[in-house]
């Protein structure tokens, strides 16, 4: 079954403790990108990735960080939380007009 | 820059009418996407339909159908004969040729009542 997945699916943490936010895909996509949820915004985009060791700036990307060193894995890592960064966060894998989103992180930081 | 703009923060319908969402967007492109995803509570995204925009005739997929203008930037989702399961959040979302980036609206807020 073609998925993406994400983990964890809630995390409650405080400022500054460093965290990642896995995202894997087993439908071999080169694209793969990371999208916030906030109420009245929409989703926009964080970072994204067009194959290994390519990654490039979305629209919101301070506070955030990305890497891709597998084609089926891209984590979000938040090196120093901070309560802006409480939001609700898509993992997405994308080929031609095929896009396929995670479940979603909930991520609260205090 | 493209933008994406849905100006009915929330909507409600009768059980079995017909339901109508508006969308508009700005864009320079003439090779782009426009969609329509739903999210329930469930947070889960899930797309309802998709229009090409070189295409002219109106996407439809069984109660949902879009009215594309693409003169006027104009992308609205119908739903017919409305159903509690539609209750959710709906977003439309504007892609770039062959790029994996969506842009998207701020939702619109659907509830179904019975």
């Amino acid at each position: 079954e073609a998925q993406v997945t994400q983990n964890p699916r809630y995390l409650i943490t405080v400022t500054g403790k460093k965290l990642t936010v896995t995202c894997s895909q087993n439908m071999n996509h080169e694209y793969m990108s990371w999208y916030r949820q906030d109420p009245g915004l929409g989703l926009r985009q964080i970072y994204y990735s067009m194959n290994v060791e390519v990654t490039d700036k979305g629209d919101v990307p301070e506070g955030y960080k990305v890497s891709r060193k597998e084609k089926r894995n891209f984590p979000l890592i938040l090196e120093s939380p901070s309560p802006n960064q409480t939001s609700l966060y898509f993992c997405a894998s994308t080929k031609a007009h095929e896009q396929y989103f995670g479940p979603g992180t909930r991520l609260t930081v205090t | 820059a493209q933008t994406v703009t849905q100006s009915q923060p929330e909507m409600s319908v009768q059980e079995a009418e017909t339901v109508t969402l508006s969308c508009t967007y700005d864009t320079s492109e003439s090779n782009y996407y426009l969609f329509w995803y739903k999210q329930p509570p469930s947070r889960q995204m899930i797309l309802v339909i998709r229009q090409e925009a070189y295409k002219q005739q109106n996407a439809t997929e069984n109660r949902f159908s879009v009215n594309f203008q693409k003169a006027a930037k104009s992308f609205s989702l119908k739903i017919s004969d409305s159903q509690l399961g539609d209750t959710a959040m709906y977003f439309c979302a504007f892609r770039r040729g062959n790029t994996g980036k969506l842009i998207f609206g701020q939702g619109t807020t659907l509830q179904v009542k019975p």
